[in-house]
């Protein structure tokens, strides 16, 4: 069981390229969200989907977009990266509809991105 | 809205001593309180979480915390550690039936000396 997958690993992006990060789960999680980590700060939600079909905003979104065509996927896109876009990205699934908010997210094992 | 502090950003510790790791966190609505390890160059797993019941909560790995509602508090613990307890600690909190959305600390470091 695979869990939850993160595609690049590693990635050095040129200021105002653009890029994917590919996130699939499959434990057929209904929840998935992106954090990205930065040091001191911990983990901030940049978007997240409680279904396939629908994203909405976290706390930190702008510069990225997301879309949820499948219940399995749920990939990041920069569409002009910026240096303060260095980070390292991490996707999360959970088991859990709407308002439900107690169950423990799987995190994959992250992608680190590096913006010149 | 809320938000969670965690008041050591490092705590080093010997081999078999005992540690705590402060969290501290505030909202004005209800919340669950988690804490997640993270290893090296990995993702995060959940140590324990705290959703209602008992204020003592043991975890995976030895760990347990104490919720402590009127110091706002969420302090983890483990009586005896070993070198591969080494990883950053994470205290999170979510709204209780507003979505799974986690708002994190800003982590510890723990680093288990021989």
């Amino acid at each position: 069981n695979a869990g939850v997958t993160q595609t690049p690993k590693f990635q050095v992006l040129k200021t105002g390229q653009s890029m994917t990060l590919q996130c699939a789960q499959d434990m057929n999680h209904e929840y998935m969200s992106w954090y990205r980590q930065d040091p001191g700060m911990g983990l901030r939600l940049i978007h997240y989907s409680v279904g396939a079909g629908i994203t909405d905003q976290g706390e930190v979104p702008n510069g990225y977009n997301v879309s949820r065509s499948t219940t399995e996927d749920f990939p990041l896109r920069l569409l002009s990266a910026a240096p303060s876009q260095t980070s390292v990205y991490f996707c999360a699934s959970s088991q859990t509809r709407d308002s439900i908010s107690n169950q423990p997210q799987h995190f994959g094992d992250g992608t680190r991105l590096s913006i010149l | 809205a809320q938000s969670v502090t965690q008041l050591d950003s490092q705590v080093p510790v010997f081999e078999e001593a005992p540690v705590e790791l402060r969290c501290n966190y505030s909202s004005s609505v209800s919340v669950y309180l988690f804490w997640y390890v993270q290893y090296p160059n990995q993702g995060l797993q959940l140590l324990l979480k705290y959703l209602s019941g008992s204020t003592l909560v043991k975890g995976i790995n030895g760990f347990e915390a104490e919720f402590n509602k009127s110091q706002t508090s969420f302090h983890l613990r483990k009586p005896s550690v070993h070198i591969s307890d080494t990883a950053e600690y994470f205290c999170a909190v979510s709204v209780v039936a507003a979505g799974n959305k986690l708002t994190f600390g800003g982590g510890t470091r723990v680093l288990v000396k021989p």
